[in-house]
């Protein structure tokens, strides 16, 4: 069963304007999350992370939100450029293991901004 | 300096026949993982090397897969024989740490098995 969701399988936005990627967890014990990027033909680059014990982790234009309580994460890209398009995914790991070989990802978000 | 590598970067092969994926990490990472991705779905921990060990193989499949790591420097991952699930992306990474954040990946194979 899967324990990192990303329901949005893709999302557009104008080129300027804030992009938002969500993400849901099930696991409880997950407690280090991180965002990936991914260009085609590439592999996935880390992106930014968040510990649980913070609810809001910011680098440059990207900034991670954690909601604890609703299980729930989400990258937020202000202001979006054209560069930014891409597969987007959401990983989260569980309670002292943040090794890579602890992760558990989503099924990605391809992110289009358009000029 | 050079990134990891992985070859080939796409195979299509028949059922039942044997594929071997290659990754060369970047110099001096002892750690090396494989992930695969199944068309559409998520990205999925295969195994972990650290030097020519195998620190975790929690993620293999079945014993069609074989991944071995000889001297501690790149990585081959065997099907055999392959099926038609097996397609996908085979992601190898390497990291000087075991932190993820540290995780370099390589562009991946693509797998088609038909």
């Amino acid at each position: 069963d899967q324990q990192v969701k990303q329901n949005s399988p893709s999302l557009s936005v104008q080129e300027g304007r804030i992009s938002i990627l969500n993400c849901d967890y099930t696991n409880s014990m997950f407690d280090y999350f991180l965002w990936y990027k991914k260009y085609p033909a590439e592999g996935p680059t880390f992106l930014i992370s968040i510990s649980s014990i913070k609810d809001k982790n910011e680098d440059g234009r990207f900034t991670v939100f954690l909601n604890k309580s609703a299980k729930h994460l989400s990258l937020h890209i202000v202001p979006s450029q054209p560069g930014d398009s891409a597969v987007y995914f959401c990983a989260a790991s569980a309670r002292g293991q943040t090794g890579a070989n602890n992760l558990f990802f989503g099924t990605g978000t391809r992110l289009t901004v358009i000029p | 300096e050079a990134g990891v590598t992985q070859f080939p970067s796409h195979s299509v092969i028949e059922k039942g026949q044997t594929v071997t994926l290659r990754c060369d990490p970047i110099s001096g990472h002892d750690n090396l993982y494989w992930y695969r991705r199944v068309m559409g779905k998520e990205i999925k921990f295969l195994l972990h090397f650290v030097k020519e060990s195998k620190q975790d193989e929690s993620g293999m499949p079945n014993n069609r897969f074989l991944a071995e790591r000889t001297g501690g420097t790149y990585s081959t991952l065997k099907v055999q024989p392959a099926e038609l699930e097996d397609s996908g992306v085979y992601f190898c990474a390497s990291s000087q740490s075991t932190g993820a954040s540290g995780a370099f990946f390589g562009q991946g194979t693509r797998l088609t098995v038909v």
